[in-house]
């Protein structure tokens, strides 16, 4: 079974900062690798499909990226609502979250 | 607009059963691929089962199979996940979601691009 490793497990940033997730693969998945969004008591919400789609309606300061076995999950520039736990996904598998707070 | 509707979620005791359903509207029900994930409390996501748009796939985690079966019944826009000799462990908050995809792959659930509110189920004596 395919293994998903995000770091960091949690950050905390400054409003406007670049935030950056990282997702491991435990052997290639090609493109197929999703990323959600889950804000506190709500369900998770699909941001990102197939490593670099932007799901409809999402702002463009989420980002995508990646190829085999390392991808990337970026905030160009963090707001107050983004505060919320990140998971990345391939097929039957999630990663264990990236919790992002404000600093 | 897509809606999922959790209900069937509570205390039960171990050993005992449960069955969830989650009424679906705002898109052809039959075409897609539904599945159940389910949040321990402070937990992180797991998928539980899937099945294919007419329910002749199915998709089990292997921490449920043999215990849990998903069923849906096109005519009423409905999904269902039975759940029986239930642990401790089942605990959590279980959300319906529309998949990604239109088949149900061995590897499991393609993605998710559309959550119910999520129902509680609660294993404890």
């Amino acid at each position: 079974d395919i293994q998903l490793t995000q770091s960091p497990s949690s950050l905390s940033a400054s409003v406007g900062d670049r935030v950056t997730i990282t997702c491991q693969a435990s052997q290639d998945i090609s493109n197929y690798l999703n990323w959600y969004q889950q804000r506190p008591g709500k369900a998770p919400k699909l941001l990102i499909y197939d490593v670099s789609n932007l799901e409809t309606g999402v702002p463009s300061r989420f980002s995508g990226s990646g190829s085999g076995t390392d991808f990337t999950f970026t905030i160009s520039s963090l707001q107050p609502e983004d505060i919320a736990t990140y998971y990345c996904q391939q097929y039957g598998t999630f990663g264990p979250g990236t919790k992002v707070d404000i600093k | 607009e897509v809606q999922l509707l959790e209900s069937g979620g509570g205390l039960v005791q171990p050993g005992g059963s449960l069955r969830l359903s989650c009424v679906a509207s705002g898109f052809t029900f039959r075409n897609y691929v539904m599945t159940w994930v389910r949040q321990p409390p402070g937990k992180g996501l797991e998928w539980v089962s899937a099945i294919s748009g007419y329910g002749g796939a199915t998709y089990y985690a292997d921490s449920v199979k043999g215990r849990f079966t998903i069923s849906k019944d096109n005519s009423k826009n409905t999904l269902f996940l039975q759940m029986n000799s239930l642990r401790a462990d089942d605990t959590a908050v279980y959300y319906c979601a529309k998949d990604t995809g239109h088949i149900v792959a061995v590897t499991g659930p393609t993605g998710a691009d559309c959550w119910g509110q999520g129902t509680l189920v609660t294993v404890s004596s």
